[in-house]
């Protein structure tokens, strides 16, 4: 079976710094990792995904994730937040081949302080 | 940009009552979801549903749950005889194949009293 922890479950962060979210995920067979977004009364906008290839990804409003297998993370980073960023992220995961289930962690709010 | 649509946002029901969440997938997609989320708790699969069939579902997914596509647009989440601990914000997901991205409705929140 697969786990994500995101052991942050809220990150206050001033308008402009940068900030990291943290995700570590435990599985014994390959998998395919996301980050998806839920802004306040909304549902789940896929952020960015990890299939192969180049272990940093980059998805939409300025966000990349790096995938370090040897630390089983995928942390979630931005250099320079806005307002409009302040929402709950979700780190899931889904093992790879023809399995569907979509494993998600607790999610962290990110609350981006004026 | 193609969208899941989930109908209705909101729905209060009472204990013992039966409720169908509706959902409308992204047209060309063969794949379909439902998960839930319980008030601050994390999003939970439920099932999930492929040619006419389920191809996977969780513990959660008993007897008291059954999905539906009873045309080429919709896909239901039917809860025969709803419980205090049914209340959730249910999502409705859909994806191309199994390998691809499963893409998110807004969800429907249900109350049960």
């Amino acid at each position: 079976a697969q786990s994500v922890t995101q052991l942050d479950s809220q990150v206050p962060v001033f308008e402009e710094a940068p900030v990291e979210l943290r995700c570590n995920y435990s599985s014994s067979v390959s998998v395919y990792l996301f980050w998806y977004v839920q802004y306040p009364n909304q549902g789940l906008q896929l952020l960015l995904k990890y299939l192969s290839g180049s272990t940093l990804v980059k998805g939409i409003n300025g966000f990349e994730a790096e995938f370090n297998k040897s630390q089983t993370s995928f942390h979630l980073r931005k250099p320079s937040v806005h307002i409009s960023d302040t929402a709950e992220y979700f780190c899931a995961v889904k093992r790879t081949g023809g399995y569907q289930k979509v494993t998600f962690g607790t999610g962290t709010k990110l609350q981006v302080i004026p | 940009e193609p969208e899941v649509t989930q109908t209705p946002s909101h729905q209060v029901t009472q204990m013992g009552q039966e409720v169908i969440l509706r959902c409308v997938p992204i047209s060309n997609h063969l794949y379909f979801y439902w998960y839930r989320q319980i008030l601050g708790q994390k999003v939970e699969f439920l099932v999930s549903f492929y040619n006419n069939e389920i191809s996977e579902k969780s513990e959660i997914f008993d007897d008291q749950f059954s999905v539906e596509r009873p045309d080429g647009s919709n896909f239901t989440l039917k809860i025969r005889s709803t419980k205090l601990e049914d209340s959730a914000m249910y999502f409705c997901a859909s994806s191309w194949d199994s390998q691809e991205t499963q893409y998110f409705g807004p969800g429907t929140r249900l109350l049960v009293l």
